[in-house]
């Protein structure tokens, strides 16, 4: 099955710096890889994705690129705000067509902005 | 955008009981839902796979006879934990993807259960 691994587990930056979180995943076949912030107690929230056919993808701060070849992807969240402090996770799945792919996390990212 | 609800949002219930989550989708149609656990500071553990009409399909180590899952219409799941032990507290999670969408699934609350 799928494996992905999630690096840094824990990141402190100062509010304004940029901030960087790397995913690997193992399955060749997958090919969503969506990013979730989670706050706690919270449902995870969807704050960008790409698919495989994709090489970069941006919305606003946050950007998201994606190495097929290396199997990895990653997260870009610039100018980086205390309101961005919370739990990341990356995912990897299988979908497309009718085809509806289970996600498979990572370990997750505490992500925390010092003002 | 897309709804899903969870019921209830906290349990808590005794050693030896049973406890059923429901997860529904409210404006739309899922044909496939999923079932997640968290620990406290731990990634989501997908449990099960819940198709429509059908069995569910657990991961591997999850005890199919102790987290029951039926998904018995279009927009309704439920998770019934059985015989609920201290070890089975968690924060369990569902989510949906749309129907004919299988790409963006959509996360419930969940439901914070603590078991006595």
């Amino acid at each position: 099955g799928e494996n992905v691994e999630q690096h840094p587990s824990t990141l402190s930056v100062q509010e304004g710096d940029s901030a960087v979180i790397k995913c690997t995943y193992s399955d060749s076949a997958s090919n969503y890889f969506p990013w979730y912030k989670q706050e706690l107690g919270k449902r995870p929230q969807l704050i960008i994705d790409i698919r495989s056919n994709v090489g970069e993808k941006k919305d606003q701060r946050i950007a998201v690129t994606l190495n097929k070849t290396a199997k990895h992807f990653s997260l870009h969240i610039t100018e980086t705000q205390p309101e961005d402090s919370a739990v990341y996770f990356c995912a990897a799945s299988n979908a497309g067509g009718t085809s509806y792919g289970k996600l498979t996390f990572g370990q997750g990212t505490i992500l925390t902005v010092h003002p | 955008g897309a709804v899903v609800s969870q019921h209830p949002s906290r349990v808590i219930c005794k050693s030896g009981t049973s406890v059923k989550i429901e997860c529904r989708s409210l404006d739309f149609q899922a044909t496939t839902m999923f079932w997640y656990r968290q620990f406290p500071k731990k990634s989501l553990m997908l449990m099960a796979t819940s198709n429509e009409g059908s069995k569910a399909t657990y991961e591997q180590g999850v005890e199919k006879d102790k987290f029951l899952i039926n998904h018995a219409s279009l927009t309704l799941s439920t998770l019934t934990v059985t015989s609920a032990h201290p070890e089975d507290s968690s924060f369990y999670i569902c989510s949906a993807y749309r129907q004919g969408r299988p790409y963006e699934q959509y996360f419930g609350p969940g439901t914070r259960l603590t078991v006595t």
